[in-house]
């Protein structure tokens, strides 16, 4: 069975530094990987996906995603953050053929200036 | 192109009366489906559909209904609402889920609070 799970329910850097949002996966085939945002009061939009081409998938705004098959993690990261990054990230998991996909419980990504 | 839109963007409902939530998308996709997005729990899978006259439970159905006539529509009905079902819900096609390269698309959400 397919699950997903977002190791910190909120996380707090400092504008300019670099960010990490965790997700552990199981799944019984090859999974489809993905993460969403989520800004304050609007929908849901696709930040990255994994292909099962590249281990290291690059995303929209800076951010970018480690497919590590031996440890079950899809974590999240950017270099650098900036207040703009302020949402919630979702890490979503699906399986081929299953319609059904898996969502992590999120991550709020909080930006101090 | 409009993609996926969504109405109401807000309701109240008191217990036990009915309303439909509207869902339409202008991309062609097969797929869609309904979410309900509570504090802490991420999104749930009401029902989806994967394709015209097809439509299949999710992981929280009890208490809705859908149909899809068509490719662009998948409405949502509460058939009785209760405040338990107080919720953001969001309806999302894609051209086919499950794939990596079919990733799917939101509506804006509908805020829905049951008294």
């Amino acid at each position: 069975a397919q699950s997903v799970t977002q190791l910190d329910s909120h996380v707090s850097v400092s504008e300019g530094t670099p960010v990490l949002l965790r997700c552990n996966y199981s799944s019984s085939y090859s999974p489809s990987l993905f993460w969403y945002v989520q800004h304050p009061n609007k929908g849901l939009q696709l930040l990255l996906k994994y292909t099962s081409a590249a281990t290291l998938v690059k995303g929209i705004n800076g951010f970018e995603a480690e497919f590590k098959k031996s440890e079950t993690s899809f974590h999240l990261t950017k270099p650098s953050a900036h207040m703009s990054d302020a949402a919630e990230y979702f890490c979503v998991v699906s399986e081929m053929g299953n319609y059904q996909l898996i969502w992590g419980a999120g991550t709020k990504l909080i930006i101090k200036p | 192109n409009a993609g996926v839109t969504q109405t109401p963007k807000f309701q109240v409902l008191k217990t036990g009366q009915s309303m439909t939530l509207q869902c339409a998308q202008d991309m062609n996709h097969e797929y869609m489906s309904w979410y309900r997005q509570d504090p802490g729990m991420g999104l749930r899978l009401i029902h989806y559909s994967v394709g015209a006259g097809i439509t299949d439970q999710g992981e929280v159905p009890n208490g809705y209904n859908v149909s899809r006539s068509t490719t662009e529509d998948f409405p949502l009905r509460l058939l009785s609402a209760a405040p338990s079902q107080t919720s953001v819900y969001f309806c999302a096609s894609s051209y086919q889920t499950g794939q990596a390269n079919s990733p799917l698309h939101f509506g804006n959400g509908t805020r829905l609070t049951v008294t």
